[in-house]
């Protein structure tokens, strides 16, 4: 089945950087887009980050662009997220997400269970 | 603006039934959306992608109490047969011109 884990959180100074990875199992990686989701601590959830299926087009939302590039690598089933120039209100668990188009329309169907950021000095 | 919006809370009894709402901005109400839960110290789950014609996809082992509807711009997911692990927070979702939206949440308690 489809499964999907992160990896790489951890608490970081303000300004600093950070990658985390999400390794892909259970699916044809290569055939999805691929989104990270974050949710600070007691908030709602917020889209971070996408990228197609080759890796050929990324968008990011603005509270991050700039700062966090999404990458992936086919190969090794495994998702990215590099971030830097970190602040106190990136502090959140990091999900990513399998997206899955139908009907003219990408919607996530398949979650990890996330990664823990704190950016504090 | 592409924006989803949801009542913050919502509350009913154990073996009855609840409707939540999500709706879609204005010029948005052909849109699909997904609905996905989440339990309290966990990670999100898909529930179901639901169309703008009311027709709707759930995910894999998703009980047959959770159903979708559609009417304009605005759509529902209702539980029906409310268990105590059915409480915890639910969240719309849609896509945009290369974006991704989500609704603020709405935090079902089952009383």
């Amino acid at each position: 089945q489809v499964h999907l884990v992160e990896s790489g959180g951890g608490l970081v100074k303000p300004g600093g950087s950070l990658r985390l990875s999400c390794a892909a199992s259970g699916f044809t990686f290569h055939d999805y887009y691929m989104t990270w989701v974050r949710q600070a601590p007691g908030k709602g959830l917020e889209w971070v980050s996408y990228i197609t299926s080759a890796g050929t087009f990324t968008n990011d939302a603005d509270s991050v662009k700039g700062r966090f590039t999404i990458s992936r690598d086919n190969a090794r089933n495994s998702l990215y997220l590099q971030m830097s120039s970190l602040r106190a209100e990136d502090t959140a668990v990091y999900y990513c997400a399998r997206e899955s188009f139908s009907r003219g329309t990408y919607l996530l169907d398949y979650w990890g269970q996330g990664t823990l950021v704190t950016v504090s000095s | 603006q592409l924006v989803l919006t949801q009542s913050p809370s919502a509350s009913a009894s154990l073996g009855a039934s609840v409707k939540l709402t999500c709706t879609l901005s204005s010029g948005h109400s052909s849109y699909a959306i997904a609905w996905h839960q989440q339990q309290p110290e966990k990670g999100p789950r898909f529930l179901m992608r639901l169309n703008s014609d009311g027709s709707h996809t759930k995910g894999d082992g998703i009980p047959d109490r959770f159903s979708g509807s559609s009417s304009g711009s605005e759509r529902y997911l209702t539980i029906s047969s409310l268990q105590s692990e059915d409480e915890g927070d639910y969240y719309c979702q849609t896509w945009g011109t290369a974006i991704r939206v989500f609704g603020g949440g709405t935090k079902l308690t089952v009383l």
